[in-house]
């Protein structure tokens, strides 16, 4: 257990709908990244909160948001969404002066 | 902006045997970090090495190494006494300050196969 925790692991779901991903980040970290990985490519840099607040944008399609809650927990909402949308998205978490960034397992994405 | 690239979209290494990931980044910036994670089949990103660049140097981790030449902006990922359960892909990615508060930025990976 890395102590990044997402929810759910796997998910299947039909275009043009909306699904939330939910990221718990590890005790103590402030900043929450999300990533985005296409099928064998590199992981896309999504968007970043940093207690509560958005620190720094992606490559992050309109019909993609997120947030942060006063918890730290952080949730990524993909609507309207696509064939192409299908990937594994992460989240990882950090904090200022720590080296040290921690990933999730995963929520892998399936839109069919 | 940033950007990483990996060269090598593929490789491959006989069990026991030395083989190296090339790396190389854009930057502006003069301190920063850099890494390499591991992704084998479980998907999981594991990170396997950290060079800060102010270091000159090389981090080592057991049987990984790094080169990392600034001038060059080359970062190079050395496995010695490959294993089986080294075979993953493998991202190179940049991190610059202040730590722990910026986006890794990633490259496209390199496909590590080890064989027996």
């Amino acid at each position: 257990d890395s102590g990044v925790t997402q929810t759910p692991k796997h998910l299947i779901t039909a275009t043009g709908q909306r699904v939330t991903l939910r990221c718990s980040p590890r005790s103590g970290d402030l900043s929450v990244y999300w990533y985005q990985q296409s099928l064998d490519q590199g992981l896309q840099f999504l968007i970043q909160y940093y207690n509560g607040e958005e620190r720094a944008k992606g490559n992050i399609l309109e019909r993609f948001s997120a947030q942060q809650f006063p918890d730290l927990h952080s949730e990524l909402n993909l609507s309207s969404l696509e064939l192409g949308d299908s990937a594994l998205y992460f989240c990882a978490s950090s904090t200022p002066g720590v080296n040290g960034y921690t990933f999730g397992s995963g929520t892998r994405l399936t839109v069919v | 902006a940033q950007t990483v690239t990996q060269s090598q979209p593929e490789m491959s290494v006989q069990e026991a045997e030395t083989v190296t990931l090339s790396c190389t980044y854009d930057t502006s910036e003069n301190n920063y970090y850099l890494f390499w994670y591991k992704q084998p089949p479980s998907r999981q990103m594991i990170l396997v090495i950290r060079q800060e660049a102010y270091k000159q140097q090389n981090a080592t981790e057991n049987r990984f190494s790094v080169n990392f030449q600034k001038a060059a902006k080359s970062f190079s990922l050395k496995i010695s006494d490959s294993q089986l359960g080294d075979t993953a892909m493998y991202f190179c990615a940049f991190m610059k300050l202040p730590s722990g508060n910026t986006p890794l930025v990633f490259g496209k990976g390199t496909r590590l196969s080890v064989i027996a």
